[in-house]
């Protein structure tokens, strides 16, 4: 069955410290893959998605994702966290014909100053 | 532009009773996706509208979910009557294309 894991629950790191949230999917072929941020209060907010071609995605507010193929990973990632990032965090796939979004269980990110 | 637009944001009924969840998706798209995600679990698709008609309705965990789109535009998901587990947090999206998807801010059941 297709499925998305975001295998961390909560993460806490510092301001000014290196992120990387996890994502593994399980799908037939190569999902389109995606990563939500729903700060407290807001919708869903797209900061980026991955479709084909360069594996190392830019994405809003400083964050960036790899896909690696052989690993079934798209992991998110941020140089230097912001207090502002304390939100979560959630990986989204879905493939062509579908459209239905297969979602992990999030990661809620807390930020120390 | 105008974003994906959800009503109520929260709302709070006994069980037994019905609720009537909005959506308002961008002008123009033809997709429209709800959602819901019940506390501590993952965001799940519950059905999927082209225009009126439903492409998929596989979500949707029983009848007393019904979801309406009359004449493309808005959407509606009635709940009749609700059961404690119908508690959690509805989302809209909607899509020009179906590949990427624009979400709402989300609706906070609560059943009492």
């Amino acid at each position: 069955a297709q499925s998305v894991t975001q295998p961390d629950i909560h993460i806490t790191v510092s301001e000014g410290a290196s992120l990387e949230l996890r994502c593994n999917y399980s799908y037939g072929a190569t999902p389109y893959l995606f990563w939500y941020v729903q700060s407290p209060g807001q919708g869903l907010q797209l900061l980026l998605k991955y479709f084909s071609g360069d594996t190392l995605v830019q994405g809003i507010k400083g964050f960036e994702a790899e896909f690696k193929r052989s690993q079934s990973s798209f992991n998110l990632r941020k140089p230097s966290v912001h207090w502002s990032d304390a939100a979560e965090y959630f990986c989204a796939a879905t493939t062509s014909g579908t459209y239905k979004y297969i979602f992990g269980t999030g990661t809620r990110l807390k930020v120390l100053a | 532009e105008a974003g994906v637009t959800q009503f109520p944001s929260h709302s709070v009924i006994e069980k037994g009773q019905t609720v009537t969840l909005r959506c308002d998706p961008i002008s123009g798209h033809d997709n429209l996706y709800w959602y819901r995600r019940v506390m501590g679990k993952e965001i799940k698709f519950l059905l999927h509208f082209v225009k009126e008609s439903k492409q998929d309705e596989s979500g949707m965990p029983n009848n007393r979910f019904l979801a309406e789109r009359t004449g493309g535009t808005y959407s509606t998901l009635k709940v009749q009557p609700a059961e404690l587990e119908d508690s959690g947090v509805y989302f809209c999206a909607s899509s020009p294309s179906g590949n990427e998807q624009f979400f709402g801010p989300g609706t906070r059941l609560t059943v009492l």
